[in-house]
């Protein structure tokens, strides 16, 4: 079980362009759902916080109008990266925490394949 | 908010030798440490994690040790194999209502187990 999916796993797209990336949670319903930023050989960064039916909470420096944010259920947020330009290319990673009853470890966020974003 | 620091970057052992990363956080308050391991191109997966009521935790050849006091964690890789080659990211956060709320991960380490 607390199964993410992310989709789609890869795009390439020109710059100036709108790329959605969707995370769903496929066996449980997430309350919260993270997404995070990986650069090549660097950490995982934390953009923004998405909480159903209500607004995202953003991380400092992280452009709330350029990364959209929507969570319209407790199994669907997407991540709208808008106008991308070639230093937005990156691997997206999703993450996923489950509401309600507690799974095996109710610490443990779930996360998503990634999505690897390549802007010409 | 909270900094979480991570030594060594890069980390080559010989098969079957033991391995051990070192984070260090800020945060007095946060109470969860997981670390996570990250082959290249895929997604972070759970190791292991330890609360802060605990001082050391093992599963089979992996082990994390915490030392609140002086806000720093490790974790311990015994009998290491080349499959145990990979990123392991070391994270910090606070368990509030008790749920896990966001994690600050440490910098990674490139672990590489030479057969």
């Amino acid at each position: 079980g607390a199964v993410v999916s992310q989709h789609p796993s890869w795009v390439i797209c020109k710059s100036g362009t709108s790329v959605k990336i969707e995370c769903r949670s496929l066996d449980f319903q997430a309350t919260t759902m993270f997404w995070y930023r990986q650069f090549p050989k660097q950490s995982l960064m934390l953009m923004a916080t998405s909480n159903e039916g209500s607004k995202a909470t953003y991380e400092q420096g992280v452009e709330k109008d350029k990364f959209l944010i929507n969570h319209a259920s407790l199994t669907l947020s997407t991540l709208t990266v808008t106008s991308a330009h070639p230093e937005d290319s990156s691997f997206y990673i999703c993450s996923a925490r489950e509401s309600g009853r507690a799974p095996k470890s109710f610490n443990e966020q779930f996360f998503g394949p990634g999505t690897r974003l390549t802007v010409l | 908010g909270e900094n979480v620091e991570q030594h060594p970057s890069t980390l080559s052992v010989q098969e079957g030798d033991s391995a051990v990363i070192k984070c260090t956080y800020s945060d007095s308050a946060s109470n969860y440490f997981p670390w996570y391991k990250q082959e290249l191109g895929k997604r972070p997966q759970l190791i292991i994690d330890i609360r802060s009521n605990v001082g050391e935790k093992k599963d089979q050849r992996i082990a994390v040790t915490l030392n609140k006091t002086a806000k720093h964690f490790s974790l311990h890789i015994t009998e290491t194999q080349p499959e145990d080659s990979a990123v392991y990211f070391c994270a910090a956060s606070m368990i509030l209502s008790g749920s896990a709320r966001q994690l600050t991960f440490g910098s990674g380490t490139q672990l590489t187990v030479l057969p």
